[in-house]
């Protein structure tokens, strides 16, 4: 089984700023199959990135990720209101399929 | 649109089945794409459970293996899961979702609470 770990645990910004959140797999993750989550209190997780770099549709050009074998990295470039929220990242390239802890992006 | 809901008892007791279904609209399940239910205990992080695909195929993470059953109803347009012996740290919201084949899950149910206790 493929462990992802998430950095930082939490990450405290203001709106405007750049988020840099941190996936790292414990073994390769073939051909790129992560995907990135966005999940707000009391709702499903939406779909942000799949295959590393591939925005979901009608997600701002202000996400984006980046990364390949064990290390991946989603980027928020200018924080928005609501942007604030919790993102998990998913490796879907080999069974079972795993998410990480979750990085909590929060206000500061 | 596509759209998934789940339904289920909201409350189990310990050692009893866990039964909930997802319904699909605004797209057939005999259509393709994978169908997966995935949970999330309170305050933690998310746990692939299992997946079918409309042949009936189907994928389970080992950890929950020895007591996860996913089946499907293709003339209902709805799965189902079923998890048996259940204890208090199968209390988690679950998700029912969809995929594509290698790839991540697109369209999600709202979830559903349902809490193991007597």
């Amino acid at each position: 089984e493929i462990v992802l770990t998430q950095s930082p645990g939490t990450l405290s910004l203001s709106p405007g700023e750049r988020a840099t959140l941190s996936c790292r797999a414990s073994q390769s993750v073939s051909s790129s199959y992560l995907a990135w989550y966005q999940q707000k209190p009391g709702q499903a997780p939406r779909l942000l990135i799949y295959g590393a770099s591939s925005r979901a549709t009608g997600i701002p050009d202000r996400f984006s990720g980046s990364g390949s074998g064990t290390d991946f990295t989603l980027t928020i470039s200018r924080l928005e209101p609501e942007d604030f929220a919790v993102y998990y990242c998913q490796q879907y390239g080999s069974s079972p399929m795993t998410f990480g802890q979750g990085t909590k992006v929060e206000i500061k | 649109q596509v759209q998934l809901q789940e339904s289920g008892p909201g409350l189990v007791k310990p050692s009893e089945t866990l039964s909930l279904t997802c319904a699909v609209s605004g797209y057939s399940i005999s259509s393709g794409y994978y169908w997966g239910w995935i949970r999330q205990p309170p305050g933690k992080g998310l746990e692939w459970i299992g997946s079918i695909y409309h042949s009936g195929s189907t994928y389970y993470n080992p950890s929950l293996k020895s007591r996860v059953t996913i089946s499907v109803d293709t003339s209902k347009n709805q799965f189902s899961l079923k998890l048996s012996s259940v204890t208090a740290a199968d209390t988690a919201v679950y998700y029912c979702a969809r995929y594509p084949f290698r790839g991540s899950f697109d369209y999600w149910g709202q979830g559903t609470l349902v809490t193991v206790s007597s």
